[in-house]
């Protein structure tokens, strides 16, 4: 069964580092997501990705947050200079249709010392 | 802002009971509403998706009521086993262009031997 797989699987940076997390989302999908998961919180949404271009992000999403589709199955997030509150589980997910079915991959453990 | 909820926030119960989760959420104007399981330290694992118009959806075990008007949705599990021990999130997308989904805080379930 096709799946949504992200690399690397825990990533540890220094404070004001960039870090490019990766992500391979279902090779027929359209849509694409990022959320985080700060450790004992909500799922949270960052930001969604069609046709090249950004149709939706959160206030979490800020200049510091960009996103790519840089080839035809890469779907990255990158944090320019990361801060101690980036700690956190980063989830992307695809789906076929906009308002359908979201898959997740297992995540990125992001750890910012 | 749409505010999700889940009650309870953790549940125990023998193997081979029926069990309900609950899920609510505070502005009734959702396109779809989604039920993931989540394991420890790993990803988000789709159950069921149901859609506004639609009051259940079945998938083995599993049943998702939505009472979109009350702002309620429901997931029975039937029959518990030790391997559904997981937090069970649901997640609701708003109508429109919206594609962002608003997760609720989880419920957590062990089931006993």
């Amino acid at each position: 069964e096709p799946e949504v797989t992200q690399t690397p699987s825990h990533q540890v940076t220094q404070m004001g580092q960039e870090v490019i997390l990766r992500c391979v989302p279902i090779s027929n999908h359209l849509y694409f997501y990022w959320y985080r998961q700060i450790l004992g919180q909500k799922v949270e949404f960052l930001v969604s990705f069609y046709n090249n271009e950004i149709s939706e992000k959160s206030e979490i999403f800020d200049d510091q947050f960009s996103v790519e589709r840089p080839d035809g199955s890469n779907f990255t997030l990158k944090i320019r200079s990361t801060k101690l509150e980036d700690s956190a589980m980063y989830f992307c997910a695809s789906s076929a249709l906009q308002g359908g079915t979201q898959y997740f991959g297992p995540g990125t453990r992001l750890t910012v010392l | 802002k749409q505010e999700v909820t889940q009650i309870p926030a953790a549940l125990s119960v023998p193997e081979g009971e029926n069990l309900v989760l609950n899920c609510s959420f505070t502005d009734s104007a959702i396109y779809n509403l989604q039920w993931f399981r989540q394991d420890p330290g790993k990803g988000l694992t789709s159950l069921l998706l149901i859609q506004s118009s639609q009051r259940e959806q079945t998938s083995g075990r599993l049943n998702a009521s939505l009472d979109k008007s009350s702002g309620r949705s429901t997931l029975y599990i039937a029959a518990s086993q030790p391997g559904d021990s997981a937090t069970y999130l649901c997640a609701v997308r708003r109508g429109g262009t919206a594609s962002k989904l608003t997760f609720g805080t989880g419920t957590r379930l062990q089931v006993t031997l």
